[in-house]
C-alpha cells in the first residue's frame, strides 16, 4: 500500500520509561504532522515538519516529547519518561503541499500509547 | 476561544433523516477547509473538501461562509453507516496548519 504507516499499532508503557513512535509518511510527500488525540477528543497538534525542517513545534506538550525527520522522510516521536497523561492515540499524517491550499492529510493508523 | 468549534452532539436521527452540522473557525485568514470522518477508534478519513461555491457528494453537501466564518456538513437521507464523528478542519498560515474542531458524534437509528 502507499498510504501513511505507523508502528507499532500498541505500545504498553510503564510509567517513566521512554518510547519511539514511527511514521512512514507517503512517499514525496512534503508536509508530516504528528497529532494527539485523547478519547473522546479531536486530534490536537503536535508538531509539523516541511521535509527535514521541524517548522512548527508548539503543540508538544513538554519537553518530555521530541520529533525527527532527518532524511525528509521517516519520522519518529519520542516520548521520554512517559507519564500517564500521555495514553492516547498518536496521529501520524502527511500532505504533498507545502503552502498550496486544498490538500487533504493523509493519516496513518495511528499509535495507541497506553502508559500504566 | 478555541481555533475551530464544533457541537459535539452527539446527533442521533432515524434512518432517512436529514441532518446538518456546522463548524466555526477564528482565524479569518483560514484558506482551505475539510470534512474528515471518524470511526471508533480508526484515525480520520477525509470525507470531502469545502469550496467557496459550496459542493456536493452523493448525500454530502459542503457549504463555507467565510462572511460567518463556518462551514457546514448536510446528510440527506442517513443511514446507519453513516454512523460515526465528523472532524471539522481548517487549514490556515503559510505553511498550512491543521487545525481540528472536537467532532461532532452522529449516530443514526433504525
Amino acid at each position: 500500500g502507499a498510504g501513511v504507516s505507523q508502528s507499532p499499532r500498541y505500545k504498553v508503557a510503564k510509567r517513566g520509561q521512554d518510547v519511539a513512535l514511527r511514521c512512514d509518511p507517503i512517499s514525496g510527500h512534503v508536509s508530516l504532522f504528528w497529532y494527539q488525540q485523547a478519547l473522546g477528543q479531536g486530534p490536537e497538534f503536535l508538531t509539523y515538519f516541511q521535509n527535514e525542517a521541524q517548522l512548527d513545534k508548539s503543540g508538544l506538550p513538554s519537553d518530555r516529547f521530541f520529533a525527527e525527520r532527518p532524511e525528509g522522510s521517516v519520522s519518529t516521536l519520542k516520548i521520554q519518561r512517559t507519564q500517564q497523561e500521555d495514553s492516547a492515540v498518536y496521529l501520524c499524517a502527511s500532505s504533498s503541499s507545502r503552502t498550496g491550499c486544498n490538500s487533504p492529510l493523509h493519516f496513518g493508523n495511528g499509535t495507541r500509547l497506553t502508559v500504566t | 476561544r478555541k481555533e475551530v468549534e464544533q457541537d459535539p452532539g452527539p446527533f442521533n436521527v432515524p434512518e432517512g433523516a436529514t441532518v446538518a452540522f456546522n463548524c466555526t473557525y477564528s482565524n479569518s485568514a483560514s484558506q482551505s477547509f475539510f470534512w474528515y470522518r471518524q470511526d471508533c477508534r480508526k484515525e480520520p478519513k477525509l470525507l470531502m473538501s469545502v469550496y467557496s461555491s459550496g459542493n456536493e457528494d452523493g448525500r454530502f453537501t459542503a457549504q463555507l461562509n467565510r462572511a460567518s466564518q463556518y462551514i457546514s456538513l448536510l446528510i440527506r437521507d442517513s443511514k446507519l453507516s453513516d454512523s460515526a464523528t465528523y472532524l471539522c478542519v481548517v487549514r490556515s498560515g503559510g505553511y498550512q496548519k491543521v487545525t481540528f474542531g472536537t467532532g461532532t458524534k452522529l449516530q443514526v437509528i433504525p
